[in-house]
């Protein structure tokens, strides 16, 4: 099985201020089609996920342009240039390049 | 507008039974593999389950196997998950998930099982 592993898994930012999160997989995730299927969720309190950034690096429907990824091959990151109030939740990576589909462990933003 | 809505769940016994269910609406539902994604108290996601559009293939997670079993009926626009012999690791919140070619785009509310005597 392919291993997600997220750093850091908590991170306190102040509100303005930009915030990163690191994906790291233990194999290649570029599929046999050529994609490569990394995408990011976000999972507010008491909220079922949403997905905010697929295939690396497309923001979906919806997602605030403060909003940015990128990454290749094994490594990954997600960007908020400007960190809001309604951002805090936890963060998951999510590779479904392979079977089992695999998360990482969450990496928890809240507000300093 | 594209919904998911979720049914079943419940107070289990271990080695009991339970089928959870989703209705799927806004969308076509037979456009689309869908997938079950489970989430235990105060821990992270876990992929359980995923069947394709056709419904020719199904995957589940190694500690399933054998245990349960995804199915979709596209007359109803429903997707299933038939769970046996329930163990106290399988309590957790299941999700059920629209993919769009691997991007799980579309997450249900969410429906608690819980596994104890």
């Amino acid at each position: 099985d392919i291993v997600m592993t997220q750093t850091p898994l908590s991170s306190p930012v102040t509100l303005g201020q930009p915030a990163s999160i690191s994906c790291r997989s233990s194999q290649s995730l570029v599929h046999s089609d050529g994609n490569t299927y990394l995408s990011w969720l976000q999972q507010r309190p008491g909220q079922p996920p949403r997905l905010l950034i697929y295939k690396i690096s497309n923001r979906f429907s919806g997602v605030p342009d403060r909003f940015s990824a990128s990454g290749a091959g094994t490594d990954f990151t997600l960007k908020i240039s400007r960190v809001e109030a309604e951002d805090v939740g936890v963060y998951y990576c999510m590779q479904a390049s392979q079977v089992p589909y695999t998360f990482g462990q969450g990496t928890k933003l809240e507000i300093k | 507008e594209e919904q998911i809505l979720q049914s079943g769940g419940g107070l289990e016994q271990p080695g009991g039974s339970l089928r959870l269910s989703c209705a799927a609406s806004g969308f076509t539902f037979s456009d689309h593999g869908m997938s079950w994604v489970r989430q235990a108290p105060g821990k992270g996601l876990e992929w359980v389950s995923h069947i394709t559009r056709s419904a020719r293939s199904v995957f589940y997670v190694d500690s399933v196997k054998g245990r349960f079993s995804i199915s979709r009926d596209s007359s109803k626009n429903t997707l299933y998950l038939q769970m046996n012999s329930l163990r106290a690791e399988d309590t957790a919140t299941y999700y059920c998930v629209k993919e769009d070619l691997g991007d799980l785009s579309l997450w249900g509310q969410g429906t608690l099982v819980t596994v104890s005597s």
